[in-house]
């Protein structure tokens, strides 16, 4: 399995404060990648990296940020979190522009 | 990308081989086709993927149709850990365009059977 770490694994939160999820992965891939997984809609993509300090947004970027300021981190910032974002938020990785491999994913609850 | 069917589930006895249909009629000539899994409470587990030509890996084979507009991906001997669900993915390659999103549709829950 490829060496992809996500921090917390499980969170309880309150609506109006920030997060931030962290990726970690030890494989030196170029891409990394934030989805969230919900009931009835799959996964989506939420912010991708193509490089340190290059990101995008991804189909349902509003309300989060993220950074990567090294290739082994990359961080998902809620601004200010809502009931809406409670989700699975999973991170994952890729080198060769072809596969991603996912990590084990964080249950984030905004109460 | 183009969007894939699946069935919504299916059952495989133990030790039987697991052959998961999925119809991808409107592919286009550069989209390759994707296999991931998801086991209950875990990330999506990358299986196998192909453009054209049958693919072999250690965990599955892909069939893919002369014509693309389908595929079969065959677990050969199913065990219980394979009870998941099942996505069946077609993407273009990554350019500077498309940096690799993966587009997961609703899957096939696969349970394996004793």
């Amino acid at each position: 399995d490829a060496g992809i770490t996500q921090s917390p694994r499980h969170k309880v939160t309150e609506t109006g404060t920030p997060v931030t999820l962290r990726c970690h992965q030890t494989e030196n891939h170029r891409y990394m990648y934030w989805y969230r997984q919900d009931p009835g809609h799959g996964l989506r993509l939420i912010h991708y990296s193509y490089g340190v300090k290059d990101t995008d947004k991804g189909e349902v970027s509003d309300g989060y940020s993220v950074s990567r300021s090294k290739t082994e981190d990359f961080l998902l910032t809620l601004e200010s979190a809502t009931s809406s974002q409670t989700s699975v938020y999973f991170c994952a990785i890729s080198g060769n522009q072809e596969t991603q491999y996912f990590g084990p994913g964080t249950r984030l609850l905004v109460l | 990308d183009a969007k894939t069917t699946q069935p919504p589930s299916m059952d495989c006895a133990e030790g039987r081989a697991a052959n998961l249909p999925c119809n991808h009629s409107t592919i286009s000539g550069n989209e390759y086709v994707y296999w991931y899994r998801q086991i209950h409470s875990q990330g999506p587990q990358y299986i196998i993927h192909g453009l054209k030509n049958n693919e072999t890996n250690e965990m599955a084979s892909l069939i893919i149709t002369e014509d693309r507009k389908s595929s079969t991906l065959i677990l050969p001997h199913a065990t219980l850990r394979d009870t998941a669900v099942y996505y069946c993915i077609v993407r273009v390659p990554m350019t500077t365009d498309s940096w690799g999103k993966l587009q997961f549709g609703a899957g096939t829950q696969v349970v394996v059977t004793p």
